[in-house]
C-alpha cells in the first residue's frame, strides 16, 4: 500500500529563509508524488508533481522538489520564505488516474 | 480558480438529516473525486467517478453515497448525519485516464456543520 509520512506538523520560518518541508513515501512500484498547498479557508492547489520525467521538479511560487529513490523522499524547498507562503501544505501520492494518499499536512509559518 | 466548483459553500445541519453536496468538474475532465478533510482523520479518499461510473472507493461510509450524471457533474449524499460527519469535504477532477500523469484539481471545499 501507498502512504507518505510528512515530518513536522509546524514548520516556522523567518521571512527570507530557506523553507523545508520534508516528505518520505512508501510505495511498492514506482509513484507519482504530488506538493499542494492550502491557504486558509481555500481547497488545494497543485504546487507541483514528479512523474519520473526529472528528479528535480520545478513548481508554482518558486518552490520545487527532489526526488531521491534512496531515501523515498520528496522533499519541498524554496531558497526564500515570503509571509504569503504561510500555508498548510499536504505531500500526496498515487499511481496514475487513481485516488490520492495525503499526508497528515505541514503548517508553514513565517515570522517577520 | 481550479474551475472545479462546489455548491453550497457551507452547510449547516441536524443530526440524522440528509444534505446532497453537488460538484461540478472542469470541462473536459471524465473524472471526479470526493475527498473529505477533519481535524483527526485529515484528507482522506471517499469515492471516485469515471464518466458515470463508480471507478475506486475509498473508507466511504455506507451511510453516503455518490453519482455522477450523464453531464458529469456528481453528487455526494450524506444520510443519517452524525456529529463526527462535520469536515470539509472536496471535490476534484481529472481527466481521469489509468496511464496518464494526470492532475487532480480540487474545488473550493463544502463545509459541513452538523449540530
Amino acid at each position: 500500500a501507498q502512504s507518505v509520512t510528512q515530518l513536522g506538523s509546524h514548520v516556522s520560518v523567518s521571512e527570507g529563509a530557506l523553507v523545508l518541508l520534508r516528505c518520505n513515501y512508501s510505495s511498492s512500484v514506482p509513484p507519482y508524488l504530488f506538493w499542494y498547498v492550502q491557504y486558509p479557508n481555500q481547497g488545494l492547489q497543485l504546487l507541483l508533481k514528479y512523474t519520473s520525467a526529472a528528479t528535480l521538479v520545478k513548481g508554482i511560487n518558486g518552490f520545487e522538489a527532489e526526488f531521491k529513490k534512496s531515501e523515498t523522499s520528496f522533499h519541498l524547498t524554496k531558497p526564500s520564505a515570503h509571509m504569503s507562503d504561510a500555508a498548510e501544505y499536504f505531500c500526496a501520492v498515487s499511481r496514475g488516474a487513481q485516488k490520492l494518499v495525503f499526508g497528515q499536512g505541514t503548517r508553514l509559518t513565517i515570522n517577520p | 480558480d481550479s474551475g472545479v466548483t462546489q455548491t453550497p459553500k457551507h452547510l449547516i445541519t441536524a443530526t440524522g438529516q440528509r444534505v446532497t453536496l453537488r460538484c461540478s468538474p472542469r470541462s473536459g475532465d471524465l473524472s471526479v473525486y470526493w475527498y473529505q478533510q477533519s481535524l483527526d482523520q485529515g484528507l482522506q479518499f471517499l469515492i471516485q467517478y469515471y464518466n458515470g461510473e463508480e471507478r475506486a472507493k475509498g473508507n466511504i461510509l455506507e451511510r453516503f453515497s455518490a453519482q455522477q450524471f450523464p453531464d458529469l457533474h456528481s453528487e455526494l449524499n450524506l444520510s443519517s448525519l452524525e456529529l463526527g460527519d462535520s469536515a470539509l469535504y472536496f471535490c476534484a477532477s481529472s481527466v481521469g485516464t489509468y496511464a496518464s500523469t494526470d492532475t487532480q484539481y480540487f474545488g473550493p471545499g463544502t463545509r459541513l456543520t452538523v449540530l
